[in-house]
């Protein structure tokens, strides 16, 4: 069936060190890969996307990688700061417009 | 900040009765979603909207209805509450002109016990 999962609930990393949370995917008909971010408390928030026909996108301190050969998602974070420690959550935009979302990786930093 | 609210942000009710929340915004997002979230299980899509009177069903739609009247209202009814329906309710909006399609905002979320 269709899934959006994630490989691991909880990521430590020390401040500083680059963040690397991965993702896999089993529907190959979705034309875009999203992450979100969510805090404690609130609302999960972009950060980026990637459509399915690239395999790499940068942004501000953040690059997602898209592997479409083993269905494989990874977002890293560059120089990850407190301000980083959040659930991480990937997801996937449908061709008919539903974004369905995996069930979150958790990033703690270590001071 | 994409003027997104949601009420009540908190609610305590009974198995049976009806319960309905709102999702209000107020920059003319074409798109607007209701999500839940539980333990385990990260957001799942409930219904969507894609536009005034035109809605449709997600992933786990049984037990819920939507309407949407107007651009800035999109409203989540429980007809008769249960305890599988405790959770934390999202709505997200999305489709401002000029904006990614992909890119939702969402709202601080409202908090629904059943006892």
């Amino acid at each position: 069936g269709e899934s959006v999962g994630l490989h691991l609930p909880t990521l430590s990393v020390q401040e500083g060190d680059n963040s690397i949370i991965n993702c896999a995917y089993s529907n190959s008909a979705s034309d875009y890969f999203i992450w979100y971010k969510q805090e404690s408390g609130k609302g999960p928030q972009f950060i980026i996307d990637i459509r399915s026909n690239m395999d790499k996108r940068q942004g501000q301190r953040v690059t997602v990688l898209l592997n479409k050969t083993v269905k494989h998602l990874s977002l890293q974070i560059a120089a990850t700061q407190p301000g980083d420690s959040a659930v991480y959550f990937c997801a996937e935009k449908r061709i008919d417009d539903k974004i369905i979302f995996g069930k979150g990786t958790r990033l703690h930093i270590l001071p | 900040d994409a003027g997104i609210t949601q009420s009540p942000r908190h609610k305590v009710t009974e198995t049976g009765t009806p319960v309905t929340l709102r999702c209000h915004q107020t920059e003319n997002h074409r798109y607007m979603y209701w999500y839940r979230q539980d333990p385990g299980h990260g957001l799942r899509l409930i219904h969507y909207s894609y536009g005034v009177k035109d809605t449709d069903k997600g992933e786990v739609s049984d037990g819920y209805s939507v309407s949407r009247s107007k651009t800035e209202d999109f409203l989540l009814t429980l007809e008769s509450a249960t305890s599988s329906q405790t959770s934390v309710y999202f709505c997200a909006i999305s489709g401002r002109l000029g904006d990614s399609r992909n890119e939702q905002f969402f709202g601080p979320g409202t908090r629904l016990t059943v006892l």
